[in-house]
């Protein structure tokens, strides 16, 4: 089966500029979850969605990020403004419902100067 | 909150060496345990899993984890180490009944010396 596809790969920004992750989950997987990790760390989580709904998004600093999944499918976390602090792999994972079997993307590394 | 503590930041090793990487996890109720691995350049891959059970748990690639609840530990092993296993590995906890979020260690990164 094809993988959790995630783009771009790498970023590269200024800070105080915006900038947006795409998240393409395994078809079927109605669990979605982005993740940040930031070098030196684990991966920590930033929201959870089941189908186009959000389960969980405690862990996400709303004043700069937001994250959504229109269609239940693909899904977009962007960042504006970004801070230097942004910097980090945003990892993206799917799963079936109710089940902790997650796959995970390669990540988009950004980088924020 | 959940929090997961690796020992080891950074492991080196040599070809044919045992290898044991410790994970502690703070949570007292029911707990769902990973290892995932991360190779150079390469995604995160689940190692291994326990959900409940056997203690004892095989995983891909001769890796095995042994959970200890007295403990809050899933330690990872392997008895013999090849070059190939460098790379870098995550503990990680789901907690809770029906809870699929992870709460991931630190990492230890594993360098294995030909």
């Amino acid at each position: 089966e094809a993988g959790v596809a995630q783009s771009p790969r790498y970023k590269i920004i200024e800070k105080r500029q915006s900038v947006a992750f795409w998240c393409n989950p395994i078809s079927g997987h109605a669990t979605l979850y982005w993740y940040q990790q930031i070098l030196g760390q684990g991966p920590k989580l930033l929201i959870q969605f089941q189908n186009n709904g959000v389960v969980d998004d405690s862990q996400l600093p709303k004043d700069r990020f937001s994250a959504e999944r229109l269609k239940g499918v693909d899904s977009t976390l962007k960042i504006q403004p970004a801070k230097l602090e942004d910097s980090a792999v945003y990892l993206c994972a799917s799963s079936l419902i109710g089940s902790n079997g997650y796959t995970f993307g390669s990540g988009t590394r950004l980088t924020v100067v | 909150a959940q929090s997961v503590s690796q020992h080891n930041h950074h492991v080196i090793l040599s070809e044919a060496a045992s290898l044991e990487l410790g994970c502690n996890y703070s949570y007292g109720g029911t707990v769902n345990l990973f290892w995932y691995v991360q190779y150079p350049g390469q995604h995160l891959q689940l190692l291994l899993k326990y959900f409940s059970g056997d203690p004892l748990v095989k995983g891909i690639k001769g890796f095995e984890a042994e959970f200890i609840k007295s403990k809050f530990s899933f330690n990872l092993r392997k008895p013999s180490v090849q070059w190939s296993d460098t790379a870098e590995y995550f503990c990680a906890v789901a907690s809770g009944a029906g809870s699929y979020q992870l709460t991931f260690g630190k990492g230890t990164k594993l360098s294995v010396i030909p």
